[in-house]
């Protein structure tokens, strides 16, 4: 049961351009979102956060949009780079006896052409 | 600099032979977690542990074992190895709980193979 899906396995835009990358959930009790980038052969390193009592969080380029009623986040990247290519992961996490854990959605390969 | 080490990086080994994956952080966070990632399936939790000698299952924990000895040290430990056991590792920290900007720190991983 995949409660955090991705449902785009890759995305191709072009340099400038803007980059949106879809995840949804399914799970009501998830609270705080947060977005990954991972390069090949390195760890996934921390992108951006929102908690649930929040709709929008932005850092640079980087905004987060939450849609609770429709268990939607995206994640707008403007404007894209080269160097934004890699793979994004959606996770989510909950309170209660699941403190500390995050569950993943399956990636999106974003590729941004120069 | 916060920063979670793991080690190896790479691992070829063969069936049914013990092995550890080391992991260290050094930011004194309680939570720490190991992850596997597989092609289609994002990462999934292996096991966690809250505190030291406290450990618990995640999602996908059959043929793996953990300890908590240290709060800094959160080895991954697999008895007899299988080659379904091939993946890519993460080990994770964290604070207990997720607050604004709170984030989780990943490993580089390890590529292991079983052959």
């Amino acid at each position: 049961d995949q409660q955090v899906k991705q449902n785009s396995p890759s995305l191709s835009v072009q340099e400038g351009r803007i980059s949106i990358l879809n995840c949804d959930y399914t799970n009501s009790m998830f609270d705080y979102f947060l977005w990954y980038k991972k390069y090949p052969a390195e760890g996934p390193t921390f992108l951006i956060s929102i908690s649930s009592i929040k709709d929008k969080n932005e850092d640079g380029r980087f905004t987060v949009f939450l849609n609770k009623s429709a268990k939607h986040l995206s994640l707008h990247i403007v404007p894209s780079q080269p160097g934004d290519s890699a793979v994004y992961f959606c996770a989510a996490s909950s309170g209660g006896t699941s403190y500390g854990k995050l569950t993943f959605g399956q990636g999106t390969i974003l590729t941004v052409h120069p | 600099e916060a920063q979670v080490t793991q080690n190896p990086r790479y691992l070829i080994t063969v069936t049914g032979k013990k092995l550890t994956v080391t992991c260290s952080q050094n930011m004194n966070h309680e939570y720490m977690s190991w992850y596997r990632q597989d092609p289609g399936l994002g990462l999934r939790q292996i096991y966690y542990s809250m505190n030291v000698e406290v450990t618990d299952k995640g999602d996908v924990p059959e043929g793996y074992k953990v300890s908590r000895k240290e709060k800094r040290n959160f080895p991954l430990i697999l008895e007899s190895p299988s080659p379904n056991q091939t993946s890519l590792y993460f080990c994770a920290s964290s604070p207990i709980g997720y607050t604004e900007n709170t984030e989780a720190f990943f490993g580089q991983g390890t590529r292991l193979t079983v052959v």
